[in-house]
C-alpha cells in the first residue's frame, strides 16, 4: 500500500475555497485515490475517489495530475460544518482488500 | 438500510474484566473491519474479514485481542482481560467488493477500561 504524506492541519475561514494535498509518490498502477471525512465523536465517511485527472462530485472536487504521485482534494465555500479530520487513502480498492488511514488533515474553519 | 450498527455506544469496565464489542454490517456487503482510534495512534486496524474469514489479523495488538465473524450479519472484537491502554474508541465497518468500493463506518464504541 502507497503511503501517503498530507499537512497536520489548515485553518481557513467561512466562504473560503480549501484545498488539501495529499503525496503518494510510491502509488501502483491500479491504485486508487480516496479521500473520507471525520466528524468529532463519529465514523469515517467516504468523499470522493479518483484515479487520474478530475472528478467532481455534490461534496468535493478531486484533482490528480499525470504522474498520480499527488492529489489535491478542493472543498468549495466551506463552511462551519466542514471542519473535520480528512484523509487520503491510496490502494486497490477495486479489488477489495484493506483500507489504511494515515494521520489526516484537520481541518478547522474559522467564522 | 440502517447502516452499520455497533453496540455498545459506550462500555466502561473495570481492569480485568472481559469486553464484547458488537458489530452488524450492511447487508450484502462482504469485507468487515474492525478499526481502534486513539489520539496518540489515530485510527488503526486491526483484523478484517472477506466473507466471514479473517485475512489479516496482524493489526491486533496482543493475545488478549481476539475478533469473530460466526455469520455475514455479526461480528465481535473481545478483549480479555481488558486493560486502561485499551480505553479507546473502536469502529467497525463494511463494504463490497466492486467498482463502489465505499466503506460505510458505524458510529463506534467508545471503551473506557479504569
Amino acid at each position: 500500500l502507497a503511503k501517503t504524506t498530507q499537512p497536520i492541519s489548515m485553518d481557513s475561514y467561512e466562504g473560503q475555497e480549501v484545498n488539501i494535498t495529499c503525496s503518494h509518490n510510491n502509488i501502483a498502477t491500479n491504485d486508487y485515490i480516496t479521500w473520507y471525512q471525520q466528524f468529532p465523536s463519529q465514523g469515517p465517511r467516504f468523499i470522493i475517489q479518483g484515479y487520474k485527472t478530475k472528478v467532481t462530485n455534490e461534496v468535493a472536487s478531486l484533482f490528480i495530475p499525470a504522474d498520480r504521485k499527488s492529489s489535491t482534494l478542493s472543498l468549495p465555500r466551506v463552511s462551519l460544518s466542514d471542519t473535520a479530520v480528512y484523509y487520503c487513502l491510496v490502494g486497490e480498492y477495486n479489488q477489495g482488500g484493506k483500507l489504511i488511514f494515515g494521520q489526516g488533515t484537520e481541518l478547522s474553519v474559522k467564522p | 438500510d440502517a447502516g452499520v450498527i455497533q453496540s455498545p455506544r459506550h462500555e466502561v469496565t473495570e481492569m480485568g474484566q472481559e469486553v464484547t464489542l458488537r458489530c452488524k454490517p450492511i447487508s450484502g456487503h462482504d469485507y468487515l473491519f474492525w478499526y481502534r482510534q486513539t489520539m496518540m495512534r489515530g485510527l488503526e486496524l486491526l483484523i478484517y474479514f472477506n466473507n466471514n474469514v479473517p485475512i489479516d489479523d496482524s493489526g491486533m495488538p496482543e493475545d488478549r485481542f481476539s475478533a469473530k465473524m460466526p455469520n455475514a450479519s455479526f461480528s465481535t472484537l473481545k478483549i480479555q482481560p481488558s486493560e486502561p491502554r485499551d480505553s479507546a474508541v473502536y469502529f467497525c465497518a463494511s463494504r463490497s467488493t466492486g467498482k463502489n468500493t465505499e466503506a460505510f463506518f458505524g458510529q463506534g464504541t467508545r471503551l473506557t477500561v479504569v
